[in-house]
């Protein structure tokens, strides 16, 4: 009965590699999240999309590309990891319509570059 | 400025003992606000939002001074399990959808 679910938990990988990571929410909402939560613990927000559509793109290097096949799974592909891209990454999601603005977060994805 | 500020802590206090967090942000336009709180390892999860009339859930109060731009959240009677990390969060700009989240304060109760 997961609400927000991401794969891999935890992900390391060398630098220069290319790796995906896979969010899926089955609470209905229409609209869903990147965050990047860096050795500071410093949450920012990288990308949203709502029902497939990109709404948020923060200032975030293009290697990162998010996909959305339909609305109920995020997923974010990096291209030519760098060291600094280690972090944890959560995803998450939100409902668009009625005012609620709560989002629920995923486990979270955690990413070591070496 | 940051968009979002918080206290730096570390807080550490006792089992039975109130403690209070500031935050304060900096985007005016600013129009829904929230607590989260984080614990080791995992993800954020919402605590409360925050209404400008003030609002509590049991043991936790929060506050909004709109023209101060400042938020709290006070925690009465602190237990063992309200040991984490709690995030004021606000959305950004002319986006409900985009939240902005303050560093976070780390609170450790102890016995």
């Amino acid at each position: 009965d997961t609400a927000v679910s991401q794969t891999p938990k935890y992900l390391v990988t060398q630098m220069g590699n290319d790796k995906s990571i896979k969010c899926e929410q089955n609470l209905g909402h229409d609209t869903m999240y990147w965050y990047k939560q860096d050795s500071k613990k410093f949450l920012k927000i990288m990308f949203s999309y709502n029902n497939k559509e990109l709404i948020i793109n923060e200032t975030v290097p293009n290697r990162f590309s998010p996909k959305s096949p339909d609305k109920a799974h995020l997923n974010l592909h990096i291209n030519s990891l760098e060291l600094g891209d280690s972090a944890v990454y959560f995803c998450a999601s939100s409902p668009w319509r009625g005012g609620e603005k709560t989002q629920y977060f995923g486990p979270g994805t955690r990413l070591l570059v070496l | 400025r940051k968009e979002v500020e918080q206290d730096p802590g570390p807080f550490n206090v006792p089992e039975g003992a109130t403690v209070a967090f500031n935050c304060t942000y900096s985007n005016s336009a600013s129009q829904s606000f929230f607590w989260y709180r984080q614990d080791c390892r995992k993800e954020p999860k919402l605590l409360m939002s925050v209404y400008s009339s003030g609002n509590e859930d049991g043991r936790f109060t929060a506050q909004l001074n709109r023209a101060s731009q400042y938020i709290s959240l006070l925690i009465r009677d602190s237990k063992l399990s309200d040991s984490a990390t709690y995030l004021c969060v606000v959305t950004s700009g002319g986006s409900n959808y985009k939240l902005t989240f303050g560093k976070g304060t780390l609170l450790t109760v102890n016995p």
